[in-house]
């Protein structure tokens, strides 16, 4: 089993729509969890991190975690052509709070 | 006011020729890492270093060396060049916080050729 899974997607929702974005991970003693951003030709930046269970609000952006079953997502409000890129999701392998193990991405396109 | 750059930032060399690629940071980090990120676009960790310190070092042939002067640079060097190593390499920098993992902010990326 992959550390880190995300669907892969692609993902397309219209423009104004709620775009839901999964990711699991295998290791049940992870405590940080990222979501990255990467349009194309570019480098990853970090949207939201989260540490505890539950929901976590950033604008238009929502991160939410549930230890229990090992899931983390990504909820965007409002959606807009400007979000559409691949979003990357990453937690610290078993073992190691100092790297990053990311899932293979989900591509998201928003239309207008 | 770039936090982390990268030189350069396009590389077109041929097989067996050795390149380098330069990371700098300007965020006062003191852990730097390089990934490689392949045409699928999964974004794989190769190594890091704290303090100049080497702490990661992932399954990576050892025709990949890192070398990191001090804490704000850390370069790559990479001998023998293969076609399996044309990919974007990305470094990228953060602040150690004991117990927590810190975000990590990423350079611009290098993108390898191998013809």
């Amino acid at each position: 089993q992959k550390e880190v899974e995300q669907n892969s997607g692609p993902l397309s929702v219209p423009e104004g729509a709620i775009a839901s974005l999964n990711c699991t991970y295998s290791d049940r003693v992870s405590q940080s969890f990222f979501w990255y951003r990467q349009y194309s030709g570019k480098s990853p930046e970090l949207i939201m991190s989260i540490y505890s269970n539950g929901d976590k609000e950033d604008g238009r952006f929502t991160a939410q975690l549930n230890k229990a079953s090992q899931y983390v997502s990504l909820l965007i409000r409002d959606s807009q052509p400007s979000d559409s890129a691949t979003y990357l999701c990453a937690v610290p392998p078993s073992g190691s709070a100092r790297q990053l193990t990311f899932g293979s991405g989900t591509q998201l396109t928003v239309l207008p | 006011d770039t936090a982390v750059s990268q030189t350069p930032k396009y590389l077109v060399t041929q097989m067996g020729n050795d390149k380098s690629i330069k990371c700098e940071q300007n965020l006062g980090h003191d852990t730097m890492y390089w990934y490689k990120q392949d045409s699928k676009k999964f974004l794989k960790i190769m190594f890091s270093y704290n303090n100049k310190e080497l702490i990661i070092n992932e399954t990576v042939p050892n025709r990949f060396s890192p070398k990191s002067p001090d804490k704000a640079h850390l370069n790559l060097h990479i001998n023998s060049l293969e076609l399996g190593d044309s990919a974007v390499y990305f470094c990228a920098s953060s602040q150690w916080d004991r117990g927590r993992t810190d975000t990590q902010y990423f350079g611009p990326g290098t993108r390898l050729t191998v013809l």
